[in-house]
């Protein structure tokens, strides 16, 4: 059975860096089948998706945060990673990793980690 | 990028009822469209691809229907689980933009 997890800092200083992993386990980020991605929650708000990666490197960003967005992957630990440099406030947000569900970039997303809260305050 | 708009923003009904939301499309998206789920606190859940295919394991009086630029979420006999926020996402293009949400309540 899939399950992805998030990690990483819960606080961080407005125009510092934010950065989030995401550890697969009971299946592979190695695949070719999936792309594999990052989707955000303000606090009472929509989902925003951010961009994906394709085990071999590929990435897509959305275009309102590609100035700022870094995403990675590294197979050997069977992980990917999200980086969000400048923070502000307006980046306060449940960050999600999750699995899109064919080897296309906006395919639907069928797994989901359980979100982790990030909070950009000083 | 395409916009995608579902109404009502939210709506209230009692367990037994049947509920439609409707999310549409800026531009054509054919049948590249998906339905989730999202209760507090949680993350979300696909529960319908492709407009109207049910994800394994979804009970039936979840359905889909549309295609194009318009389309529907019908629930049936609402039960009380199923009291939550529906979020649309088109899978057309890129980016695969989500709506902005349509919280179902209980009367």
């Amino acid at each position: 059975h899939l399950q992805l997890q998030e990690s990483g800092p819960g606080l961080v200083k407005p125009s510092e860096t934010l950065s989030l992993t995401c550890t697969v386990s009971g299946g592979s980020v190695s695949s070719s089948s999936y792309y594999w991605g990052w989707i955000r929650q303000p606090p009472g708000k929509e989902l925003e998706w951010i961009g994906n990666i394709y085990y071999s490197g590929n990435t897509y960003y959305n275009p309102s945060l590609k100035s700022r967005v870094t995403i990675s992957v590294d197979t050997s630990k069977n992980q990917f990673s999200l980086k969000l440099s400048s923070v502000t406030a307006a980046d306060t947000a449940v960050y999600y990793c999750a699995r899109h569900d064919s080897p296309a970039v906006t395919t639907p997303l069928d797994y989901w980690g359980q979100g982790t809260l990030v909070t950009v305050s000083s | 990028d395409i916009q995608m708009t579902q109404s009502p923003s939210s709506v209230s009904a009692s367990v037994g009822d049947r509920v439609t939301i409707t999310c549409r499309a800026s531009q054509g998206i054919s049948s590249w469209l998906a339905w989730y789920q999202q209760k507090p606190g949680k993350a979300p859940k696909l529960l319908i691809y492709a407009a109207s295919s049910l994800q394994r394991g979804v009970p039936s009086r979840f359905s889909g229907s549309g295609s194009g630029t318009d389309f529907t979420l019908t629930i049936s006999n609402l039960q009380p689980e199923d009291f939550a926020t529906y979020y649309c996402q088109q899978a057309n293009s890129f980016p695969p933009n989500f709506g902005q949400g349509t919280r179902l309540e209980i009367k």
